[in-house]
């Protein structure tokens, strides 16, 4: 069964880092764009970053660029984000994602909690 | 970025109605290959998303043939041919033609 498991999140302070994982299976990762989604508390979907199949390629919306940094590890089947200089506008549950077919998205993890906070 | 609006925002619907979501970008999701890369997601309270529609009307397996996706260009719909219990939920539309891919603000459909 496709399968991707999202794990990492939790409760810091502002300015402080955290590292979300994503482990894949059933989904032939390797052969795949990934990314990571994120929906703040009561709001929509907001992209985050997106990386290409063998890494070398990666995409930041403005507001986490040189924050954030997006990898992959494929002979893990896993994705991370690294979340550095956290902010309290970036408390959300953050979702990964199969880009299987281009410009979409069709797995979705079940999601990580992260709460920034004082 | 591209931004995406969907209208309405809520929709009260009753059981075995249609119901019709739009959504518009403000510029064209045609991509250079000539594919135009609109999807449309549900999203249940507490869920991750689920695609139904890719590529503006290819529907996902699994996806009832209630839902249907149309559209060209910067002008684009979500129809659902006869609402049913399960259908609840908020529905978002999303263009992967431009990076950053940016999302509709979703709208609502509850049974009245």
């Amino acid at each position: 069964e496709a399968q991707l498991v999202e794990s990492g999140g939790g409760l810091v302070q502002p300015g402080e880092s955290l590292r979300l994982s994503c482990a894949a299976s059933g989904l032939n990762f390797s052969s795949n764009w990934m990314g990571w989604v994120r929906q703040a508390p009561g709001k929509g979907l907001a992209w985050v970053a997106t990386i290409n199949n063998d890494g070398k390629e990666t995409y930041y919306v403005d507001s986490v660029k040189g924050r954030f940094t997006i990898s992959r590890d494929n002979a893990k089947n896993s994705l991370y984000l690294q979340m550095n200089s956290l902010r309290v506008e970036d408390m959300a549950v953050y979702f990964c994602g199969r880009a299987g077919t281009p410009g979409s998205v069709d797995y979705w993890g079940q999601g990580s909690l992260v709460i920034v906070s004082s | 970025e591209v931004v995406m609006t969907q209208s309405p925002l809520s929709l009260p619907v009753t059981l075995g109605q249609p119901v019709s979501i739009s959504c518009r970008s403000r510029q064209s999701l045609v991509s250079r290959e000539g594919k135009t890369y609109l999807n449309w997601f549900h999203q249940r309270p507490g869920q991750s998303p689920r695609r139904l529609i890719y590529e503006i009307s290819d529907r996902d397996s699994g996806v009832p043939d209630r839902f249907s996706g149309s559209g060209s260009g910067i002008d684009f719909t979500l129809k659902i041919s006869r609402v049913e219990a399960e259908d609840v939920g908020i529905y978002y539309c999303m263009q992967g033609t431009h990076w950053p891919w940016t999302f509709g603000q979703g709208t609502k459909v509850e049974i009245k």
